[in-house]
């Protein structure tokens, strides 16, 4: 057990809907990153929190949007879902280290139908 | 141009061997970090081993150890003694140390590992 919960494990809805996947943390880990994994683009960095405030962004679409709230848990929002949107999207967290990894979540499967 | 390069999409190995898995690296960054992940088939990402980019030492952890070599800008993973358990999806990543604000890992592409009994 990573110590990182993402919820929910799986997800099925149709294009052009909005969801929400949702991140806990490891406990005292302040930054919390996501990553998309698909098969035509790998592990894809998303976007990087850090104490509640956005720290960087990779290739992260407009549709979808992120947040980190005072407790630390994180959300990513998704929008106007599309097809190729289906993908496993990852949660992890770490401290703020060069040197120490990152803890996994299980992932959210992620299936637009 | 990749950062992280994976050039090996599958290898087979016998149960009890060696197997190595390869890894390049680009970056012009002189502080970096080196990650393995293993992805079973249920999907999560398992932390094995790091290399620190002024570590002296190859790290080891277990059967994993890591053949770092910097001027070639490679950090091939090594697994001993092989079980049918170490079947999985390995990837190499890195994380650079310039900006101190971005901490993520960037990816290679993964090479799937089968462990053949």
């Amino acid at each position: 057990d990573s110590g990182v919960t993402q919820t929910p494990k799986h997800l099925i809805t149709a294009t052009g809907q909005r969801v929400t996947l949702r991140c806990s943390p490891r406990s005292g880990d302040l930054s919390v990153y996501w990553y998309q994994q698909s098969l035509d683009q790998g592990l894809q960095f998303l976007i990087q929190y850090y104490n509640g405030e956005e720290r960087a962004k990779g290739n992260i679409l407009e549709r979808f949007s992120a947040q980190q709230f005072p407790d630390l848990h994180s959300e990513l929002n998704l929008s106007s879902l599309e097809l190729g949107d289906s993908a496993l999207y990852f949660c992890a967290s770490s401290v703020e280290s060069l040197n120490t990894e990152a803890f996994f979540g299980q992932g959210t499967r992620l299936t637009v139908v | 141009a990749q950062k992280i390069t994976q050039t090996q999409p599958g290898m087979f190995v016998q149960e009890k061997e060696a197997v190595t898995l390869d890894c390049t690296y680009d970056t012009s960054d002189p502080s970096y970090g080196l990650f393995w992940y293993k992805q079973p088939s249920s999907g999560e990402m398992i932390f094995l081993i790091y290399q620190g980019s002024y570590d002296q030492q190859n790290a080891t952890e277990g059967r994993y150890s890591l053949n770092f070599q910097k001027a070639r800008k490679s950090a091939n993973l090594v697994i001993s003694a092989s079980q049918l358990g170490d079947s999985a999806m390995y990837f190499c990543a890195m994380r650079e140390g310039g900006d101190t604000g971005r901490r993520a890992l960037t990816f290679g592409s993964g090479t799937r590992l089968q462990v053949q009994p």
